[in-house]
């Protein structure tokens, strides 16, 4: 166990529609990480977050949003979901801003219908 | 970001060593070698990282070439739980922490 707790695990929507993903760190990280790994992707650096301050961005769409809270708990925002949307997204947690190991959540598998 | 190597698949048998080998030619010098796993079914989980010296912990050991442009993840007695895809990532510590993943070797352990 990770420590790193994501919610839901299992999300069916239909195209169009919005989702919130939830994540919860591992206790005393300050850092949050999300990723995005398809089929035909592998795993893909979205967003990361240090103490509420958005840190790094990767290859977020536009129709994506995040953010962490002052408890440190964060959401990803995806709306006007389209198929290719269809997915695992992950998150991870690390201390940081260090070279700290990420410590990655069990996913939560989202499905565009 | 700093590109990485690995062969796409690689195969062993239960209770032998095994070595999964990474190619960072453009490395820089503050760079860390990390490696992670994903087991099927799960998030990726941290192995090892390492940035000149070789390391060992509970999982592995990483060896580092004296020139920083490749590595090796020793696995010392595979069992079947270790069947996974592992990644080699470089890790610029100077800027953000983000880790990109590569391909990564899909191993797979024979009983």
């Amino acid at each position: 166990d990770s420590g790193v707790t994501q919610t839901p695990k299992h999300l069916i929507t239909a195209t169009g529609q919005r989702v919130t993903l939830r994540c919860s760190p591992r206790s005393g990280d300050l850092s949050v990480y999300w990723y995005q790994q398809s089929l035909d992707q592998g795993l893909q650096f979205l967003i990361q977050y240090y103490n509420g301050e958005e840190r790094a961005k990767g290859n977020i769409l536009e129709r994506f949003s995040a953010q962490q809270f002052p408890d440190l708990h964060s959401e990803l925002n995806l709306s006007s979901l389209e198929l290719g949307d269809s997915a695992l997204y992950f998150c991870a947690s690390s201390m940081g801003p260090t070279n700290s190991p990420l410590h990655f959540g069990n996913g939560t598998r989202l499905t565009v219908t | 970001d700093a590109k990485t190597t690995q062969p796409n698949s690689m195969e062993s048998n239960e209770e032998e060593p095994v070595h999964l080998p990474c190619n960072h030619s453009t490395i820089s010098g503050t760079d860390y070698i990390h490696w992670y796993r994903q087991l099927p079914s799960q998030g990726p989980e941290y192995v090892i990282h390492g940035l000149t010296s070789n390391v060992n912990n509970r999982m592995a050991s990483l060896a580092i070439a004296e020139d920083r442009k490749s590595s090796t993840l020793i696995l010392h007695r595979a069992t079947l739980r270790d069947a996974a895809v592992y990644y080699c990532i470089l890790r610029d510590v100077q800027g953000a922490q983000k880790l990109v993943f590569g391909q990564g070797t899909r191993l797979t352990i024979n009983p």
